[in-house]
């Protein structure tokens, strides 16, 4: 099965703190996206990417940016962080968007 | 706004009994259905998919898709305990942008 690796597994941060969150394949997928789960939220769309160098804006952006370096790596960044991103986030990798997605294990981040 | 509504927010069923879920799209641009299963503590995995009018069969699980109405169902028969997760119903916009349903609680009671 497609591997997708999350780093780090867990992170505690304060409120306006910087963060990085960071995401792998290595399965040549050229999709990729980060979703955030809260409890009664399912999964929501932050933000996701078809290739390297390519940003596409989900439906929970603010206070989120996101950059693909390449065809593999996919961050997550929250330059100001705020208790409200406190959350468990997904990354996920396909193919192609028709495709079923891979996850990661997940990070869980705390902001204090 | 919610694009993709999911009913019942819970469902306990009996062990050996059949267990229903609902998902339907309120956006018109959707084309491709997924159905998801995430274990307590873990990261969801696709169930099935399904992408043309009619049913689809496999094993245990059967899933159909109205495309008019935009409504699908999933259907698991002969349930298990370790069935018991929370199903999440996904959709893709045709601008690529797949977006999931908040989820169904299945509690499978031996």
């Amino acid at each position: 099965e497609a591997a997708v690796t999350q780093s780090p597994r867990n992170k505690v941060t304060v409120t306006g703190g910087n963060v990085t969150l960071s995401c792998r394949q290595t399965n040549s997928h050229n999709y990729m996206y980060w979703y955030r789960q809260d409890t009664g939220h399912g999964l929501r769309l932050i933000h996701y990417s078809y290739g390297a160098g390519n940003l596409q804006i989900g439906d929970v952006p603010d206070g989120y940016k996101a950059t693909r370096t390449t065809q593999e790596d996919f961050f997550l960044l929250l330059e100001l962080a705020s208790p409200s991103q406190t959350s468990l986030y997904f990354c996920a990798s396909s193919v192609d968007s028709n495709e079923r997605l891979f996850f990661g294990h997940g990070t869980k981040l705390s902001v204090l | 706004q919610q694009k993709v509504q999911q009913s019942p927010e819970s469902l306990i069923v009996p062990e050996g009994g059949m267990a229903s879920l609902n998902c339907t799209s309120s956006d018109r641009n959707v084309d491709y259905f997924w159905w998801y299963r995430q274990h307590s503590g873990k990261s969801p995995k696709m169930l099935m998919s399904i992408f043309s009018n009619g049913e689809k069969e496999e094993g245990r699980f059967t899933v159909h898709l109205n495309k008019a109405s935009l409504h699908t169902s999933l259907h698991i028969r002969d349930s298990q305990p370790s069935d018991s997760a929370l199903y999440l119903c996904a959709a893709r916009r045709n601008n690529n942008r797949i977006f999931f349903g908040d989820g169904t609680q299945l509690v499978v009671k031996p």
